[in-house]
């Protein structure tokens, strides 16, 4: 069964910690995604990675930066966690084709105190 | 500038009500691609179905069906006879022009939550 799994699905993190979320896909997909859900914006583009150590800014990276060194696993950095980023993330694949639909992890719900 | 609303916030049926959940999309381009996702409690949002701009036949598949009509932009999708198991949020999302293509960067909706009482 194909996958996208995230490592955690809550974390609880302090102001100020440095956070590591951690995505990983088994389908040979080129294309991978960071999002963040919340309640009346629904999901929000943060990065997306087309290619091993590639990386495009998606709507809010601000705060955000990410990793690709291997083909199937996409990191999100949170450099300094704070409350405003308490949210639900969501990691998602797809191939390299035009306008395919995307896989989605399960999400990880992070909270900063 | 590339836009997708979805201005029921939250649906509550009745089993085996029919229910529409609305998505108006808002885009300058001439190619583009229209989805909806489920994401049921469990957190993983699972792809529906998937429509581009060239195509505005509706779609019907078991006891859903999407309704695309360009010359209002919108994109609804229908449940008819609702189950319990339908109970989820629902997401619109769009593709093309800067996002898309290749890239597959897709622009959502706020989401519907529909929820179906027994």
């Amino acid at each position: 069964d194909v996958k996208v799994t995230q490592s955690s699905r809550y974390l609880v993190k302090r102001t100020g910690e440095k956070v590591f979320l951690e995505c990983v896909q088994d389908m040979d997909h080129e294309n991978m995604f960071w999002y963040r859900q919340d309640p009346g914006l629904g999901l929000r583009l943060i990065y997306f990675s087309y290619d091993v150590k590639m990386k495009e800014k998606g709507d809010i990276p601000e705060g955000y930066s990410v990793s690709r060194e291997k083909k199937e696993r996409f990191s999100l950095i949170l450099e300094s966690a704070s409350t405003n980023q308490t949210s639900m993330y969501l990691c998602a694949s797809s191939p390299h084709g035009d306008n395919e639909k995307l896989f989605f992890g399960s999400g990880t719900q992070l909270s900063v105190l | 500038a590339q836009k997708v609303t979805q201005a029921q916030t939250e649906i509550s049926v009745v089993e085996k009500e029919d229910v529409t959940l609305d998505c108006v999309y808002e885009t300058r381009d001439t190619t583009y691609y229209l989805f909806w996702y489920k994401q049921p409690p469990s957190g993983e949002l699972v792809f529906l179905i998937r429509r581009n701009s060239f195509d505005e036949q509706n779609e019907i598949s078991g006891r859903y069906s999407w309704n695309f009509q360009k010359s209002t932009s919108s994109f609804n999708f229908t449940i008819t006879a609702s189950q319990v198991v339908d109970s989820a949020v629902y997401f619109c999302a769009l593709s093309g022009g800067p996002y898309g293509g290749a890239t597959n960067k897709l622009i959502f909706g706020t989401g519907t939550l529909l929820a179906v009482q027994p």
